[in-house]
């Protein structure tokens, strides 16, 4: 099976800040790789799939990039309502298997 | 306006079975892959079950693999996990999502909360 590790944990910053965070599969998945947003007591939300192509109405602050191991989701100027935990799925099999997820919290 | 609305949940006991419901409206439900996920309190999400448009491929994760049962009924625009030999760790809110054209999962339920105890 496919692991997904993402790191860091907990990442702490303030608004306006650029934020990475980044995401690793045990094995390569080819650019078959989505990003999705969580807010306490909802479901996810798909922000970006294929590894960088944003999903509609999704703001353009957010971005993807990589491809076989190594992907990051990146945050060019934090908001407010950013201020969630994400989590990387990959896609390369019909597992889904999803990372252990970043929170974001306020610094 | 896509809906999922996941229906089934409750409290039942180690050992137990449980049937969940997920009912789609607003797309072509017989044209799109279907996945229940699932989210112990507090913790991540966790790929359940997948299965395709016509049913002819079916996934499930290894923590549920030969307990739980995925199916849909494309008539009736619905989608269900048969969940037998409920253990503790199956406590969790089990989500239906819908995996998009991108292969994303475009869309999700609110959710429903399954609790195995005694």
């Amino acid at each position: 099976d496919i692991q997904m590790t993402q790191s860091p944990s907990t990442l702490s910053a303030s608004v306006g800040d650029r934020v990475t965070i980044t995401c690793r599969a045990s094995q390569s998945i080819s650019s078959w790789l989505a990003w999705y947003q969580q807010k306490p007591g909802k479901a996810p939300n798909l922000l970006i799939y294929k590894a960088s192509s944003l999903e509609s109405g999704v703001p353009s602050r957010f971005s993807g990039s990589g491809s076989g191991t190594e992907f990051t989701l990146t945050i060019s100027s934090l908001q407010p309502d950013d201020f969630a935990t994400y989590y990387c799925q990959q896609y390369n099999s019909y597992s889904g298997t999803f990372g252990q997820g970043t929170k974001v919290e306020i610094k | 306006e896509v809906q999922l609305v996941e229906s089934g949940g409750g409290l039942v006991q180690p050992g137990g079975s449980l049937r969940l419901s997920c009912a789609a409206s607003g797309f072509t439900f017989s044209s799109y892959g279907m996945n229940w996920v699932r989210q112990a309190p507090g913790k991540g999400l966790e790929w359940v079950s997948y299965i395709s448009s016509s049913s002819n491929t079916i996934y499930y994760a290894d923590s549920v693999k030969g307990r739980f049962t995925i199916s849909r009924d494309n008539t009736k625009n619905s989608l269900s996990l048969q969940m037998n030999s409920l253990r503790d760790e199956d406590t969790a809110v089990y989500y239906c999502a819908r995996r998009g054209n991108s292969y994303g999962f475009d869309y999700w339920g609110q959710g429903t909360l399954v609790t195995v105890s005694s």
